[in-house]
């Protein structure tokens, strides 16, 4: 089945170490987005890319960084200059068949310990 | 950005209709009007969109107002299962890629 993929599902980090959470979509999506949600908030955009080879920031993209080697691939580092890393991610892509509709993965949380 | 206004909580009894109202009195012509719903620790399900006139599907109907600075996501006939938080969200379109900008969406509660 086609779908948004992310892994991990959980994460634990120490505090000044980078990690990079997955995202792969199989649905052939031009665009794919990185979200951030932290708990009882609504979600805020870091990154996002509308072809391979090229990204823009969003709203909240100091301290990650992305690549978009890929069209299926989409991977999110969260560096250690992100101060307050502890949160819920979302990957996110759109395009093809799907249009204008952005369809989400099931999202990865990341602990920093 | 156009702005979205959203009810913190809405309260709805199982196999009633649920009407989820939003604000978007900023936006313009060219923007579509998303609906979104998250259960705890999920990932964002897509309902429905809209640009000028009403829509349907099996999970739900959008009514816009002809000035288009507001809407209402109606469920016809709630069930638990519904009971999620409902992000009313505008489109915003740019020459570098699209992309949506979440509010604070409402709680709603399907009551048995």
């Amino acid at each position: 089945d086609g779908g948004i993929t992310q892994s991990p599902k959980y994460l634990f980090r120490k505090e000044g170490q980078n990690v990079t959470l997955s995202c792969e979509q199989n649905l052939n999506h031009d665009a794919m987005y990185w979200y951030r949600q932290d708990p009882g908030q609504g979600l805020r955009l870091i990154y996002y890319s509308q072809i391979v080879n090229d990204f823009q920031k969003g709203d909240i993209a100091e301290g990650y960084s992305v690549s978009r080697e890929k069209k299926e691939s989409f991977p999110l580092t969260v560096t250690s200059a992100q101060k307050n890393p502890t949160a819920f991610y979302l990957c996110a892509s759109s395009g093809g068949r799907s249009g204008n509709t952005i369809y989400f993965g099931e999202g990865s949380w990341l602990t920093v310990v | 950005d156009a702005k979205t206004t959203q009810p913190t909580s809405m309260d709805c009894a199982e196999g009633r209709a649920a009407n989820l109202p939003c604000n978007h009195s900023t936006i313009s012509g060219n923007e579509y009007v998303y609906w979104y719903r998250q259960i705890h620790s999920q990932g964002p399900q897509y309902i429905i969109h809209g640009l000028k006139n009403n829509e349907t599907n099996e999970m739900a109907s959008l009514i816009i107002t002809e000035d288009r600075k507001s809407s209402t996501l109606i469920l016809p006939h709630a069930t638990l299962r519904d009971t999620a938080v409902y992000y009313c969200i505008v489109r915003v379109v740019e020459t570098s890629g699209s992309r949506l900008t979440f509010g604070e969406g409402t709680q709603l509660t399907v009551n048995p």
